[in-house]
């Protein structure tokens, strides 16, 4: 089973500056890296797949980057509803699919 | 609009059973792959089954291999999970969600509300 890990736990930051996400696999996942996005008392939404492509929807300011077991998001400009938690998925190896166990970005 | 809309949540005694549904609406649900995705409270997204288009090909996580039962029918746009011996470790909101279309990017493209599962005497 490949083992995603995030880092960080939490990420403070004041609205309108750079967020950094970091998501690393125990084996390399070429990009079959998908990033989502959950709120609060809401579902998970895709983000991100083939770890640099956004879905339908996400606004220009969602990035990712990284192949094998490096792998990035970035929101540039943070707004104020992108404060929520953030999962990577791995779904080169499956079954079973597996997450990381998020990074919360939190108001500074 | 594409919509996903889990049911059959509740509080259960350790031991015993549900059935969760998953109502599809929106898109065309015999084409498209299905799994079970659950949270337990606090912590992380944890897959837990995986039903391919015509139930052929059916997986499951470790953690529930031998207790729960997925299943679908395409009549009826929905999917289900049978759970049974449920565990207090079983506590989490249990959410369907899509696989994207093309087999060869496996990632989950659309999710439910999730419905919640509380296991506790």
């Amino acid at each position: 089973e490949i083992v995603m890990t995030q880092s960080p736990a939490t990420l403070s930051v004041s609205p309108g500056e750079r967020a950094t996400l970091s998501c690393r696999a125990s084996q390399s996942v070429s990009s079959n890296l998908a990033w989502y996005q959950q709120k609060p008392g809401q579902a998970p939404r895709l983000l991100i797949y083939d770890a640099s492509t956004r879905a339908t929807g996400i606004p220009a300011r969602f990035s990712g980057s990284g192949s094998g077991t490096e792998f990035i998001l970035t929101i540039s400009s943070l707004q104020s509803e992108d404060f929520a938690d953030y999962y990577c998925q791995q779904y080169n190896n499956w079954p079973p699919w597996t997450f990381g166990q998020g990074t919360k970005v939190e108001i500074k | 609009e594409v919509q996903l809309v889990e049911s059959g949540g509740g509080l259960v005694q350790p031991g015993g059973s549900l059935r969760l549904s998953c109502a599809a609406s929106g898109f065309t649900f015999s084409s498209y792959s299905m799994n079970w995705v659950r949270q337990a409270p606090g912590k992380g997204l944890e897959w837990v089954s995986y039903i391919s288009t015509a139930s052929g090909t059916i997986h499951y996580a470790d953690s529930v291999k031998g207790r729960f039962t997925i299943s679908r029918d395409n009549a009826k746009n929905s999917l289900y999970l049978q759970m049974n011996s449920l565990r207090d470790e079983d506590t989490a909101v249990y959410y369907c969600a899509r696989k994207n279309y093309w087999s060869a990017s496996a990632y989950f493209d659309c999710w439910g509300q999730g419905t919640p599962v509380t296991v506790s005497s």
